[in-house]
């Protein structure tokens, strides 16, 4: 069955940086773009990056836009997220999903577990 | 940015429907995703383009977008239908593309 799991969460201090990674299994992995979504406490999640099938196609929330970098590497089934320039309000449970495309329009089936990152002195 | 307004919170008795609505400027030109969530889990995709189901979810939930507000409804309501749900939609207008709601807490009573 098709699986996300991600890793790479921990504390990290304000300024401080951390590669997240997602490893897919249970469907073609280069078909698909992927996108990186979050949910700070309480809160609903927050779209926050994609990436196309082949990663030639990226895009960014304004809110991480300039600090985030999304990649890919296909033969790895694994997606990336570097985070740099952590803020506190970058704490979030982060969730790597199977990002499905359509028309232009894009939804999310299905999630991995998600790591937490937690930025804190 | 486009904003999804969503009630916080609705409680529903055992056997009863659950109409969960989403607000937003003329949603209904908008495709609609509606997500749930229970504690400590990943959201899972319940709803997509406004009222197709995924494999696996059940007939007793459906989906409907018109003029400003997406709705999702819950027939004959169980106890493990309570959770987080969650309206999103790809807005393309703007930077912000995945846009979602603040969600609602369905509480079965």
């Amino acid at each position: 069955q098709v699986q996300l799991v991600e890793s790479g969460g921990g504390l990290v201090k304000p300024g401080g940086s951390l590669r997240l990674s997602c490893t897919a299994s249970g469907f073609t992995f280069s078909d698909y773009y992927m996108s990186w979504i979050r949910q700070a406490p309480g809160k609903g999640p927050e779209w926050i990056s994609y990436i196309g099938g082949n990663g030639a196609t990226t895009h960014y929330a304004d809110s991480v836009k300039g600090r985030f970098t999304i990649s890919r590497d296909n033969a790895q089934k694994s997606v990336y997220l570097h985070l740099s320039s952590l803020r506190a309000d970058d704490t979030a449970v982060y969730f790597c999903a199977r990002d499905s495309f359509l028309a232009g329009i894009h939804w999310f089936d299905p999630w991995g577990q998600g790591t937490q990152v937690t930025v804190s002195s | 940015s486009y904003v999804l307004t969503q009630p916080p919170s609705l409680s529903v008795a055992p056997g009863e429907a659950a109409t969960i609505t989403c607000a937003g400027n003329n949603i209904g030109g908008k495709s609609v995703h509606w997500y749930q969530q229970k504690p400590g889990q990943a959201p899972v995709l319940v709803i997509y383009y406004d009222s197709s189901r995924p494999s696996g979810i059940p007939e007793r939930i459906s989906g409907s977008n018109s003029g400003n507000t997406a709705a999702l409804t819950i027939s004959r309501v169980e106890a493990g239908d309570e959770a987080d749900y969650y309206c999103q939609v790809w807005d393309s207008s703007s930077d912000h593309l995945g846009v979602f709601g603040g969600g609602t807490k369905l509480t079965v009573l």
